[in-house]
């Protein structure tokens, strides 16, 4: 089967910095994404990893280690925006490419106090 | 900025009814796709389309569901035969490309439905 885990909720006060953990296991793999949601509105896109190691967005940054088949979402100098949910999702293309499927993770609900 | 439109925004229907989910994918994108979100829960693959064609279906896209671009603008989900089961919020989402750069999916707003 396919499987991405994510620690369901992490609390954190503003100006802190959180890390979001995704372990998967799936069938294919071609990347790491990760999406923002806001009180189950449209998910945004944050960030993408297709190789190892570290990406850098601003407040956010992105880890991918393949060989663990983990990876992280950091978030630094929260603010009370910050508060929404967070699902990693792998990018799993079939062969031919003609599609580009989201498998999406459990989801993490982040909650940003003052 | 452009954006994927998804109307109705809440759809309530009977069991057994009939449902059309529209969409208006970013008009110069090639890859088409429905994801379901039941309340609470994560975000789940149904279809992504290309060419005029299903590239790809998850074991939810049963017969009960098709796919449609009747035009060169819309993208639409239809479920023949609602059951209480198919209440979620059902998000469009299109792609510029498959392989290549993020392959970020820009999603629609979402359409929420209620089967009763």
């Amino acid at each position: 089967g396919q499987s991405l885990e994510q620690p369901s909720e992490v609390t954190a006060v503003e100006g802190a910095i959180v890390q979001i953990n995704c372990t998967y296991q799936t069938s294919g793999f071609y990347g790491l994404s990760w999406y923002q949601q806001h009180d189950g509105g449209a998910p945004t896109f944050l960030s993408y990893n297709g190789l190892d190691g570290l990406e850098e967005t601003g407040r956010f940054s992105s880890f991918l280690s393949r060989s663990d088949s983990y990876g992280y979402l950091l978030l630094q100098e929260l603010q009370m925006k910050d508060s929404a949910s967070y699902f990693c999702a792998v990018r799993s293309p079939l062969g031919g490419g003609a599609t580009n499927k989201l498998i999406f993770g459990t989801g993490t609900l982040l909650a940003v106090q003052p | 900025e452009p954006e994927v439109t998804q109307t109705p925004s809440h759809q309530v229907t009977q069991m057994g009814q009939e449902v059309i989910l529209r969409c208006v994918p970013i008009s110069n994108h090639l890859y088409f796709y429905w994801y379901r979100q039941i309340l609470g829960q994560k975000v789940e693959f149904l279809v992504s389309f290309y060419n005029n064609e299903i590239s790809e279906k998850s074991e939810i896209f049963d017969d009960q569901f098709s796919v449609e671009r009747p035009d060169g603008s819309n993208f639409t989900l239809k479920i023949r035969s609602t059951k209480l089961e198919d209440s979620a919020m059902y998000f469009c989402a299109s792609s510029e490309r498959a392989r290549g750069g993020t392959g970020e999916l820009f999603f629609g707003e979402g359409s929420r439905l209620t089967v009763l």
